[in-house]
């Protein structure tokens, strides 16, 4: 039973440009949550995703987008990168019937030069 | 919204000690706290986890105990192990299923 994937594994991009990450949730799983977590900090919510839905918003700006799949998978775009968006990127999903776990995928290093 | 806050920030003990780490959360609505560990380029791995409606769980070296009216929780790691060292964080869950994360303690075990 495969668990959280994410991809890619890292990615350098330049400064002003779009990037896409993506994240498959573990089998059974239909809710989708991503975090940012900057070096030695813990991770910071970015949106929630279930039924292909973005169901709540931490405090990131609207440069921050997502989107969910029928097959539960899901996307995060961030738009015109700024050097402080360098961080890893976690993806947790989570088990359907109001349960609260969250299993977290291994993440995408993003690095912004 | 939620904060919460974690300490010791890093925790040095010999093996076969005990640690704890406390944490505190200021929603009172917040009603699950999970334990996550991670090591070092891991993702975080939920270890444990406690419900509102519930005082302590245990699950064999590790437990986790709360306390609404103060709105703290603990984890405790009894018979420390050199694989034990690792970063672990604490969360809340606002209403939503949001989590709010501490900022992390740095576990060390000396052998």
């Amino acid at each position: 039973d495969a668990g959280v994937t994410q991809s890619p594994t890292h990615l350098i991009k330049t400064r002003g440009q779009q990037v896409t990450l993506r994240c498959s949730p573990k089998s059974g799983h239909d809710t989708v949550s991503w975090y940012q977590q900057a070096l030695g900090q813990g991770p910071q919510f970015i949106f929630q995703y279930y039924e292909e839905e973005e169901r709540q918003r931490g405090n990131f700006p609207d440069r921050f987008s997502g989107h969910q799949f029928p097959n539960y998978s899901s996307e995060l775009n961030v738009n015109a990168l700024l050097l402080g968006d360098s961080a890893l990127y976690l993806c947790a999903s989570s088990p359907p019937g109001g349960t609260y776990e969250q299993y977290f995928g291994p993440g995408t290093r993003l690095t912004v030069t | 919204g939620e904060n919460v806050e974690q300490h010791p920030s890093t925790l040095s003990v010999q093996e076969g000690d005990s640690a704890v780490i406390k944490c505190t959360y200021s929603d009172s609505a917040s009603n699950y706290f999970p334990w996550y560990k991670q090591e070092l380029g891991k993702r975080p791995q939920l270890i444990i986890d406690i419900r509102s409606n519930v005082g302590e769980k245990k699950d064999q070296r590790i437990a986790v105990t709360l306390n609404k009216t103060a709105k703290h929780f603990s984890l405790h790691i009894t018979e420390t192990q050199p694989e034990d060292s690792a970063v672990y964080f604490c969360a809340a869950m606002e209403y939503g299923n949001k989590l709010v994360f501490g900022a992390g303690t740095i576990l060390r075990v000396k052998s």
